[in-house]
């Protein structure tokens, strides 16, 4: 059972540029969190999402951040127009529940954005 | 505000040495807390979970600890080895969350050297 895949591993954009992060979360996985940690710091929780929903984005920016789970696919954390502040890790991670109980959350290698 | 606070920042320690790092946290009402490991450039990884009513887990030289009333945490690390070398995070769900959020703290960086 392969775990959570993320890709690309390392994205260089430049500034105004679109970024597009691909998550696939574990085989028989529902459930798909976003978190971004910036240099320095911890991770930041940004959207959850189970399959064509989003339950949860409250960590996200109102502008410029979106992201989708689709039926068919993986889920996509999209960032538009970037700029240098959102150079950071992105980590996907899955789980089989919500992780409200003892599901555990399984993490990917992450995404490293670069913005020139 | 919900928060988690771990100490110390960082820490270094000689190969075979014991250490223990400390979480304390304002989550409430709190429903679980986890310690991960992060490897620098990797995702992190879950070493324990426990629930409100659990004083403590083990999972091989890792061993954390949890006082509910107090709200404190900690995680022992026995015999320490080279590969022990990363970030240690804590991080705590609220039970009044229904999205299964997780609140991270900052870590505490450990470096074991030889």
């Amino acid at each position: 059972n392969a775990g959570v895949m993320q890709n690309p591993r390392h994205l260089v954009r430049r500034r105004g540029q679109e970024a597009r992060l691909r998550c696939s979360p574990m085989k028989g996985h529902s459930h798909v969190y976003w978190y971004r940690q910036l240099p320095e710091e911890g991770l930041k929780f940004m959207v959850y999402l189970q399959k064509e929903n989003i339950i949860d984005e409250s960590g996200m920016p109102k502008e410029r951040f979106s992201a989708e789970f689709p039926k068919e696919g993986p889920s996509i954390l999209r960032i538009q127009q970037v700029v240098r502040g959102d150079s950071a890790a992105y980590f996907c991670a899955s789980s089989q529940g919500l992780a409200l109980g003892s599901y555990e959350q399984y993490f990917g290698p992450g995404t490293r954005l670069t913005v020139t | 505000k919900n928060q988690v606070e771990q100490s110390p920042q960082s820490l270094i320690i000689l190969e075979g040495k014991n250490c223990t790092l400390q979480c304390n946290y304002t989550v409430s009402p709190f429903s679980n807390l986890r310690w991960y490991k992060q490897d620098t450039g990797r995702g992190p990884v879950s070493l324990t979970i426990m629930t409100f009513s659990e004083n403590t887990k083990s999972n091989g030289r890792y061993t954390a600890t949890l006082d509910a009333d107090t709200k404190q945490s900690s995680l022992h690390i026995t015999a320490s080895q080279l590969s022990d070398s990363a970030s240690y995070i804590c991080v705590v769900s609220a039970k009044s969350s229904n999205t299964g959020k997780l609140i991270f703290g900052q870590g505490t960086t450990l470096q074991v050297k030889p």
